[in-house]
């Protein structure tokens, strides 16, 4: 168990819908991560928030958006669901900026 | 911009064997991170070993452990004594200092442990 908690563990929804996934860090860690893994992408960097500050954007969609809030934990919009965006969603955390990262369980988000 | 090649797609050891899975990396960054992670059939995503990249020392983590040949921008891992339990995807990744500290992963490696 890395510590950092995501729900919903599986999510499957329809096209054209909004979801919200949901991550908790490891107690203490300030920076949250989240990734996409997908079959034909692999796994990607979508943004870093550190301490409720958005601090870096990698390959994410303007349909997605992030944020962290004051308890530090953070949540990963999805709207305007395509069949494209199934995929496993991963949070990371770590204590800081060049700390390791550790990994929650991933939610599945499937759109049917 | 950092890029990570894995070039083995699929590795098969038989239990108590070793195995070297290989990675190679390209960054233009001074000061950097280099990881391996596992990711079994639950598809959770393990920390497996971590190499800073100014450490000449190569990691170890009980039965795994590193070459790191900066200077090649290689980075392998070996697991020593293997078990059952090792089956997995193997995922290297590099990150780095700054503000910045994504992790850019390779594509990984299937590691099958055989009887």
């Amino acid at each position: 168990d890395s510590g950092v908690t995501q729900t919903p563990k599986h999510l499957i929804t329809a096209t054209g819908q909004r979801v919200t996934l949901r991550c908790s860090p490891r107690s203490g860690d300030l920076s949250v991560y989240w990734y996409q893994q997908s079959l034909d992408q692999g796994l990607q960097f979508l943004i870093q928030y550190y301490n409720g500050e958005e601090r870096a954007k990698g390959n994410i969609l303007e349909r997605f958006s992030a944020q962290q809030f004051p308890d530090l934990h953070s949540e990963l919009n999805l709207s305007s669901l395509e069949l494209g965006d199934s995929a496993l969603y991963f949070c990371a955390s770590s204590g800081t900026v060049t700390d390791t990262q550790y990994f929650g369980p991933g939610t599945r988000l499937t759109v049917l | 911009a950092q890029t990570v090649t894995q070039s083995q797609p699929e590795m098969s050891v038989q239990e108590a064997e070793t195995v070297t899975l290989s990675c190679t990396y390209d960054t233009s960054e001074s000061d950097y991170y280099l990881f391996w992670y596992k990711q079994p059939p639950s598809r959770q995503m393990i920390l497996v070993i971590r190499q800073e990249a100014y450490k000449q020392q190569n990691a170890t983590e009980n039965r795994f452990s590193v070459n790191f040949q900066k200077a090649a921008k290689s980075f392998s891992l070996k697991i020593s004594d293997s078990q059952l339990g090792d089956a997995a995807m193997y995922f290297c990744a590099s990150g780095y200092t700054g503000t910045a500290s994504k992790l850019t992963f390779g594509t990984g490696t299937r590691l099958q442990v055989t009887l």
